[in-house]
């Protein structure tokens, strides 16, 4: 069946501490997002990278679609940095994204 | 301006009352969802709207009633709610009516307390 797997489940780091969260499919994809979703409950759009590799200040991500898996870097953590983060896959053929079950990234000052 | 507003913030409401969700954007987006999210679970995808007819019910129960009276709105209408229906509900659009390829932008959620 078609899954979403996010590793690790957790992580505890400290300030300044780089960090690399994975996310595996298990189909061809047309769509695949990285979210982060802070204590408060908003879920914050990183990017929208169904192939290919995206900067953004201290962020980034790349997936590779042949090989079902998609990386995201945090280079430098910050505090505010904490909180979830999902990766959301649209299948090819399917109607909906299918959310993994997060990474619970948690930031020491 | 990527911004989906959603009211209220919190609601706190009894099994017999009739209470409704409010979302709004104005991107321009034709599709809007409606997502529901237990604690330390991912969201779980309800409705979805496509220029304003709903166009997947994801076996949500009747309790939950969407309405999309233009093409900025999306309500959700909740009555004869259960305790365990006690969630964060969450809306998002995007701008493509053919979603699973195109970006979603989310709201800040409703904090729903089921008494």
């Amino acid at each position: 069946g078609i899954q979403v797997e996010q590793s690790p489940p957790d992580l505890i780091l400290q300030e300044g501490a780089n960090s690399t969260l994975r996310c595996n499919f298990s189909d061809s994809v047309n769509n695949l997002q990285w979210f982060h979703q802070n204590p408060w409950g908003q879920l914050i759009n990183l990017f929208y990278i169904p192939s290919g590799t995206k900067q953004n200040g201290r962020l980034s991500a790349t997936t590779v679609a042949t090989e079902r898996y998609s990386l995201l870097y945090i280079s430098s953590s910050q505090t505010t940095d904490s909180g979830v983060y999902f990766c959301a896959v649209g299948f090819q053929g399917a109607q909906k994204l299918v959310f993994g079950q997060g990474t619970r990234l948690t930031i020491n000052p | 301006d990527t911004e989906v507003t959603q009211t209220p913030k919190h609601l706190v409401m009894g099994m017999t009352n009739k209470k409704s969700l409010k979302c709004e954007q104005h991107m321009g987006h034709r599709a809007m969802y409606w997502y529901k999210q237990k604690a330390k679970k991912p969201p779980e995808l309800m409705f979805v709207y496509s220029y304003e007819k709903l166009s997947i019910n994801e076996s949500v129960p009747s309790r939950f009633s969407p309405e999309c009276p233009n093409s900025s709105l999306l309500n959700l209408h909740l009555h004869a709610l259960q305790p365990e229906d006690s969630a964060l509900y969450l809306c998002a659009s995007s701008q493509d009516p053919g979603w699973s390829t195109d970006t979603q932008y989310f709201g800040p959620g409703t904090r729903l307390t089921v008494l």
